[in-house]
């Protein structure tokens, strides 16, 4: 079963607000990654977290690797329609051995 | 460069059956990944195959198996199918595998099991 926590399960907002999303972990991750689902298709990878404390950016996303390398955020800034979709957290913990998803995060945003 | 692909897109069985499922990965890679994508259980990973070989394994039963090409295409194997069986699998690929290297996922394939 899952290990990552992820929250909200979904979100329905209004176009050009901000989002935000979170991931969280009972171990310690060695990597973190968000990934965007559409319907229909397979998870596209929107970013990628390698150190503890990165934060980085994909134009209107911008992603964290938490200090204690249990948690994760994903931002997205004046979120537009074609923000819609799922959004998931992944990642590799110590064995890194397999990918681990959070639950995923349901985004609806009403134009 | 292509994406990865996979065949068929969908795909209808009844109990019982069995089912094999392919995937071409992205041009150099050498790993392909496996996962089963449900509305109750989320993405789990069932494995890992890395030039032609097993590398790692998710709690799966047996039913599910695998192999993989010298050319590094794969395909998955579920025999004797459940209706539990019913789901999107998808399959990534990456050069130098789980743990390793970021992994690029393809459209999956849609299987239900009646």
């Amino acid at each position: 079963g899952q290990q990552l926590n992820q929250s909200p399960q979904s979100m329905f907002i209004q176009e050009g607000e901000d989002v935000s999303m979170n991931c969280t972990s009972s171990s310690i991750f060695n990597t973190w990654l968000w990934y965007k689902q559409d319907p229909g298709e397979g998870p596209v990878l929107l970013i990628a977290l390698y150190k503890a404390g990165e934060l980085t950016s994909n134009g209107r996303l911008t992603a964290q690797f938490g200090i204690t390398r249990k948690d994760s955020f994903l931002n997205i800034s004046a979120s537009i329609p074609s923000d819609v979709g799922i959004y998931f957290c992944a990642g590799y913990n110590n064995a890194g051995n397999m990918l681990t998803f959070g639950g995923g995060t349901r985004l609806m945003v009403k134009p | 460069k292509a994406g990865v692909t996979q065949t068929p897109r969908y795909l209808i069985k009844t109990r019982g059956q069995q089912v094999t499922l392919s995937c071409s990965p992205i041009s150099g890679h050498r790993s392909v990944s496996w996962y089963q994508q449900t509305p109750g259980q989320g993405l789990q990973f069932l494995f890992e195959y890395f030039s032609e070989t097993q590398r790692n394994k998710g709690n799966f039963p047996g039913r599910f198996s695998g192999r993989q090409f010298s050319n590094s295409r794969s395909e998955m194997n579920v025999s004797t199918l459940e209706l539990g069986d019913s789901a999107l699998y998808l399959c990534a690929s990456s050069f130098g595998g789980v743990g390793t290297d970021t992994q690029y996922f393809g459209p999956g394939t849609r299987l239900t099991v009646l």
